[in-house]
């Protein structure tokens, strides 16, 4: 069936770098964006970032921009979201999700998210 | 980046009852205007997009309307399965956000 499936959960030191992955499956992983949401211990969700799976294009939030770095292996049809020198504030849900179309960007399908604590 | 904020963040409801939760954004969105239903432990689910357009398979007692900065979610007649958060996230300019949320509780 469509979904997406994430890799399991990470326990980091701060300064570390933790590189999560989000594997699809029952659709064209090519044919749509892969974005990544975070969502931190009892808050809101927080756009990070996108990538086109076909192009291997990147776009991510500025909050981000320098620490994030998203790649995919379409050979596998899995996308990656890697985030460096963490610290504290990066304990949080990672969840990756697809959106409705190539040119839509609220989203339908989600994987069931990676819980990245980041503790020393 | 376009803020969206929710009101109220928290409110107490029984079954059967209407509930209204408001969005409103920063700057205009027009309609570009998608809201999400959370349950403890799962991952967000998409119940309507473009402000008013039910995502299928959501029931119809979830009814959304606005345009512009302001936008309003209601429940028509709440399902104990309604308990949740609900998030509102604007998709008209990058980055794209969400709200903080409206957790609706049983009173």
């Amino acid at each position: 069936q469509v979904q997406l499936v994430q890799s399991g959960a990470e326990v980091k030191k701060p300064g570390a770098s933790v590189k999560v992955s989000c594997k699809a499956s029952g659709y064209t992983f090519t044919g749509y964006y892969l974005h990544w949401v975070r969502q931190a211990p009892g808050q809101g969700l927080e756009w990070m970032g996108r990538i086109n799976p076909y192009s291997g294009d990147t776009y991510y939030a500025q909050k981000f921009q320098g620490r994030v770095t998203m790649t995919r292996d379409t050979s596998i049809s899995t996308a990656y979201m890697e985030l460096n020198r963490l610290t504290s504030y990066d304990t949080a849900v990672y969840y990756c999700a697809r959106p409705t179309s190539m040119v839509r960007s609220y989203f339908d399908l989600w994987g069931r998210g990676t819980l990245v604590t980041v503790s020393s | 980046d376009i803020q969206m904020t929710h009101s109220p963040s928290s409110l107490s409801a029984s079954v059967g009852d209407r509930v209204t939760i408001t969005c409103r954004a920063s700057q205009v969105i027009s309609n570009s205007l998608a809201w999400y239903q959370q349950k403890p432990g799962k991952a967000p689910k998409l119940l309507l997009y473009a402000a008013f357009r039910l995502e299928s398979g959501v029931p119809s007692r979830f009814i959304g309307s606005g345009s512009g900065t302001d936008f309003t979610l209601t429940i028509s007649s709440l399902q104990p399965e309604d308990f949740a958060t609900y998030y509102c996230q604007q998709y008209y300019g990058t980055p794209w956000t969400f709200g903080q949320g409206t957790k609706v509780e049983i009173q």
